[in-house]
């Protein structure tokens, strides 16, 4: 089984919709966030946790909303998507010293 | 805050060439460096990384990277590329002692091998 588990893999809706992408790890790191990638754009970090209680926006936060629902779980939501929001969606765990990333094999998301 | 900036969005070599990407940051303070790579249809992979001690690191497939600090760079090298090295490679760099999360990203280099 992969260490960090992204569901779903492939998704299309349409504008307005409220979507939840779910993130779910094995590898027991404390830290989790979430990030999109779009073509010549690299990565770009939307939310981050450091712990269950700890939620901290990032780069691109505005439009996204994220649930630490427990250590192995991190959710983010986009409550009325929008087509710039389409993209592919990485979420990834990580220690404390930030050493590496471990990243899920992305969600495939497409807002019409 | 830091900024990354990879100078190549897309190379393109013949196999058995010679490879090095560009990657400058910008942060005035201590910065822990990495390079991924994304293989087609594929989420990142930690490729190298750089904390402290010797500047030329030494990564997985036979790549390598120096860190020049009066140059704020952190390049990627390998002396003869594959095929199977044709991937999407990102340089990251991670500040230190900023109190908070701050691994950014660059804009990637694509790498295309061609047999």
């Amino acid at each position: 089984d992969a260490d960090v588990t992204q569901t779903p893999r492939n998704r299309i809706t349409k504008t307005g919709k409220r979507i939840m992408l779910e993130c779910s790890q094995t590898k027991g790191h404390d830290r989790m966030y979430w990030y999109r990638q779009d073509p010549g754009l690299g990565l770009r970090l939307i939310y981050y946790s450091f712990d269950v209680k700890d939620i901290n926006k990032g780069e691109i936060s505005d439009g996204y909303s994220v649930s630490r629902q427990a250590q192995a779980k991190f959710s983010l939501s986009l409550e009325s998507a929008i087509p710039n929001q389409t993209a592919l969606y990485f979420c990834a765990t990580g220690t404390a010293m930030n050493e590496k990333l471990f990243f899920g094999s992305g969600t495939q998301l497409s807002v019409l | 805050a830091q900024s990354v900036s990879q100078h190549n969005h897309h190379v393109i070599l013949s196999e058995a060439a010679s490879l090095e990407l560009g990657c400058n940051y910008s942060y005035g303070g201590t910065v822990n460096l990495f390079w991924y790579v994304q293989y087609p249809g594929q989420h990142l992979q930690l490729l190298l990384k750089y904390f402290s001690g010797d500047p030329l690191v030494k990564g997985i497939k036979g790549f390598e990277a120096e860190f020049i600090k009066s140059k704020f760079s952190f390049n990627l090298r390998k002396p003869s590329v594959q095929w199977s090295d044709t991937a999407e490679y990102f340089c990251a760099v991670n500040a230190q002692g900023a109190g908070s999360y701050q691994l950014t990203f660059g804009k990637g280099t694509k790498l295309s091998v061609i047999p």
